[in-house]
Order: C-alpha cells, then structure tokens, then sequence
C-alpha cells in the first residue's frame, strides 16, 4: 500500500527552531513536497525535493533521504504567523503520478 | 495569491440537492486536479483534467462529476448531496500532466460546502 506518516501535531516556540518529519512507503518515487496550510485556507507551495540532501529558502529548509523513505522540514526563527499545518505529498508512480498526501502536521507557535 | 479562482466561496445547500463549484486555473495551467478536506481532515484527491480530457480519478464518489472546458475551467457537479459531504472543495492547477515530475500544484482559496 502508499503510506505517508507526518506527526499530528506539535508545539513550538516563537524564535526557535522545528523540525517536522515525514517518512513515506509508497510505489514509486518521483519527488517530495511540502506544503502549508493555515486553517481554513488554501494550501501553499513550500518546497520541492527529489534527490537526498538539503535544500534551503530562507527560514524554511527540506531534506530528503530517498534510502530511509524520510523528509523532514526545518523552520528556524519561528514566527507566529507559522502556526499552521504542514503537509507532506509524495508523487508515486500510480495513477498519472497523482500526489500521495500526509494527513498534515499542525504546528503550534507560543509566544 | 496562487491566480487559481474558485467560485462560490461559500455554500448553504440541503440534502438531497444538486450544487455546482467552479474554478478557473492560473493563466496557462492545462491541469486542473479536485480535493476534498473534511474538517481537520488531510486532502483526499477526487479528480484530474489535462487540456479538457480526464488524466486521473481518486477517490469520486458516483454522485460526484467534473469537467474541464475548452476555455480550461473546471466545474464540480456534486448531486444527492448528504451530510457527510460538507467539507471544503479546493481546486489546484498545474502546467503540465503528472509526466512532468517536477510540476507544481497551485491551490484556489476553495469552496467551503455546508449541507443541512
């Protein structure tokens, strides 16, 4: 079966770093995606990672080991405006390369 | 603002109804893909349009229907509904058709379905 595992939710606080893991089991690999999500609000864009390493864009960072099926996004100097669900998609190889989605992670920011 | 639009923002139906939701993609996006997000709920995929003709489907519902336009917006006909069909509707766009790995979905502000 696709499986996408994303922790439901966690707490942070406002000016420190947190890291958000996502390991997935799915047929066929072909990129990672991370998204967010304030609540009752469009999903955005955050990042794109399809070959192990680190990618960073300012605060925001992604790694990807595609060997352990693990990603996980860094958010530095935390800001209270990131409280919000961070979801994990994976591109499969099953239906016309459909993304597999995360249940989402719900990031709480306390001052 | 992504440039996807979607039309209602809000909708009030009852049981039983039939409603239509609308979206149109970002200028010169021939992907439109539907998801529907229960409350606290992760994004269940429903449907993919490439360039008028359907490229994927997930999890639809019979009583559910879309399709995409020679203008290349996409309506979602949603009929019977019942209560466990409240939930937000979001359209997302894309240049190309799943082929492309790295294509980007870019999601509308969605439609948020109440049935009472």
């Amino acid at each position: 079966g696709q499986n996408i595992d994303q922790p439901t939710e966690m707490t942070a606080t406002e000016g420190a770093i947190v890291q958000i893991n996502c390991t997935y089991q799915t047929s066929g690999f072909n990129g990672l995606f991370w998204y967010q999500q304030h609540a009752g609000e469009a999903p955005t864009f955050l990042s794109y990672n399809v070959l192990d390493g680190l990618e960073e864009k300012g605060r925001f960072s992604s790694f990807l080991s595609r060997s352990k099926g693990y990603s996980y996004l860094l958010l530095k100097e935390l800001q209270m405006k990131d409280s919000a669900s961070y979801l994990c998609a994976v591109r499969g190889s099953d239906s016309n390369y459909q993304l597999i989605w995360g249940a989402g992670t719900k990031l709480i920011i306390k001052p | 603002d992504s440039g996807v639009t979607q039309t209602p923002k809000h909708l009030i139906t009852a049981t039983g109804q039939r409603v239509t939701l609308r979206c149109s993609p970002r200028s010169g996006d021939l992907s439109v893909y539907w998801y529907q997000q229960s409350l606290d709920q992760g994004l269940q995929f429903l449907i993919q349009y490439y360039n008028g003709e359907e490229r994927a489907k997930g999890n639809i519902l019979e009583r559910f229907s879309a399709q995409q336009f020679p203008d290349l917006h996409s309506e979602l006909n949603l009929s019977s509904l019942e209560l466990g069909d409240s939930a937000l509707y979001f359209c997302a766009s894309s240049v190309a058709e799943g082929l492309d790995l790295t294509d980007t979905q870019y999601f509308g502000p969605g439609t948020r379905l109440t049935v009472l």
